[in-house]
């Protein structure tokens, strides 16, 4: 119940395309979901992310859709650019009595934005 | 630079010997969070402490511990190290509370030769 399944594993897409990961999850006590962007050796950096109350969520080219009843979540990219090209973790985390919280990743999908 | 510091940035130490890597997370946050990550794979949750005490473990192997001190920097302690240890390993860091300011520190590059 604690997993957070990702996919694709893999995308490749063109300048100026689409891309769009999903994510999906089983427990409804997670109500934070953030989406992080990693480049090759460096730390992943959270990007963008969302609370269930709400359905959508842009922030300049980056936009999460939301979907409670089917505990589904995706991150798009729109016009994508060789410099999005990155690892992209998708998230859930739920919080805990005693103010902390225990966060849960996705397996990953490795983004490549070919010119 | 996103407030979680951790050291050393690079670690080359032989088989058998035992490390230690070092995080000091965001001002103000409590918990910090441990990760392994080998190459080109996923995120590898090892450990959770919370203000410290010992909150979550993940698949921290028996060879690995790891302790949060009162100024709330931690350590991670790596002992008898295979060659299948070498990896990126994350330290991350959040505040109390519902504020999920979850940060990633840049990580250690453990090379075990």
């Amino acid at each position: 119940q604690q997993q957070v399944k990702q996919s694709p594993q893999s995308l490749i897409v063109q300048k100026g395309g689409i891309s769009i990961i999903n994510c999906a999850y089983e427990n409804t006590a997670f109500d934070y979901f953030p989406w992080y962007q990693q480049f090759p050796g460096k730390g992943p950096a959270l990007l963008i992310a969302i609370r269930p109350d709400v359905s959508e969520k842009k922030e300049g080219r980056f936009t999460i859709s939301f979907n409670k009843s089917a505990k589904q979540f995706s991150l798009h990219i729109m016009d994508s650019q060789p410099g999005d090209s990155a690892t992209y973790f998708c998230a859930a985390c739920r919080p805990y009595s005693g103010g902390y919280q225990k966060v849960t990743f996705g397996t990953g999908t490795k983004l490549q934005v070919i010119p | 630079d996103s407030g979680v510091t951790q050291t050393p940035k690079h670690l080359i130490t032989a088989t058998g010997q035992r490390v230690t890597l070092r995080c000091s997370p965001r001002s103000g946050d409590l918990s910090v969070y441990w990760y392994q990550q080998s190459l080109d794979q996923g995120l590898q949750f090892l450990i959770q402490y919370y203000n410290g005490e010992e909150r979550a473990k993940g698949n921290i192997l028996e060879r690995f511990s790891a302790q949060q001190f009162p100024d709330l920097h931690s350590e991670l302690n790596l002992s008898s190290l295979e060659l299948g240890d070498s990896a990126l390993y994350f330290c991350a860091s959040s505040p109390r509370g519902g504020d999920y300011g979850y940060t990633f520190g840049s990580g250690t590059r453990l090379t075990v030769v």
